[in-house]
């Protein structure tokens, strides 16, 4: 069974930052790529940032570039959003997701809560 | 980017009727790179088309997706009660990925 799990929100001031984790099982988690969303509750889903199964191949929304790095480690079926210089407006549920071979988002995690807060 | 809206916001409808969603692109989506997501209160989005018209794994067939360019749909055809949430549509053949604001299916 395929599962995503991630680790790593809670509350943070503004300027802080954090790790977020995504512990992949059930799949062979080097062929494929993963993505960070976010979704501020009860609002729309927004894009973060994806990496290739290779590590190498990195993206992110404009409103993350610079701030946030996305990473892989594959002995550890692990995917990693290094959130830094955090802002108010950064606060929400991110969910990772794996990357079917189309590129839609066959499966999801249960999220995790990021509060960016004084 | 990519902007979808989805229309309408709130559609309220009654067990066993037809849902009609509909999603539009401001520039043609490449290679029918279109997908629907249905998500319930507390969950994670759930994939239901991808393709734009191929469901997923295990999406019951009353699912049904459709439509290229600009102009994609997603058609639920007997309403069932687990089927009451918030849809979205995402393009992903583009970058970046983008998704709609969603459509609220409400139980009237």
């Amino acid at each position: 069974e395929v599962q995503l799990v991630e680790s790593g929100g809670g509350l943070v001031q503004p300027g802080g930052s954090l790790r977020l984790s995504c512990a992949a099982s059930g799949f062979a988690f080097s062929g494929y790529w993963m993505h960070w969303v976010r979704q501020v509750p009860g609002k729309g889903l927004v894009w973060v940032s994806r990496v290739g199964n290779d590590g190498v191949a990195t993206a992110y929304a404009d409103s993350v570039e610079g701030r946030f790095t996305i990473s892989r480690d594959s002995a550890k079926n692990t995917a990693y959003l290094q959130m830094n210089s955090l802002r108010v407006e950064d606060t929400a549920v991110y969910y990772c997701a794996r990357s079917s071979s189309w590129g839609d988002f066959d499966y999801w995690g249960q999220g995790t809560l990021v509060t960016v807060s004084s | 980017e990519i902007v979808l809206t989805q229309s309408p916001g709130t559609l309220s409808l009654s067990p066993g009727e037809r849902a009609t969603l509909s999603c539009r692109a401001s520039q043609s989506v490449i290679r029918t790179s279109l997908a629907w997501y249905q998500q319930k209160p507390g969950q994670a989005p759930r994939l239901l088309i991808h393709g734009a018209s191929s469901r997923a794994t295990g999406i019951p067939d009353r699912f049904s997706g459709s439509g290229s360019g600009t102009d994609f749909t997603l058609t639920i055809s007997r309403l069932e009660p687990e089927d009451f949430a918030v849809y979205f549509c995402q393009q992903y053949g583009t970058s970046p990925i983008t998704f709609g604001q969603g459509t609220r299916l409400e139980i009237k």
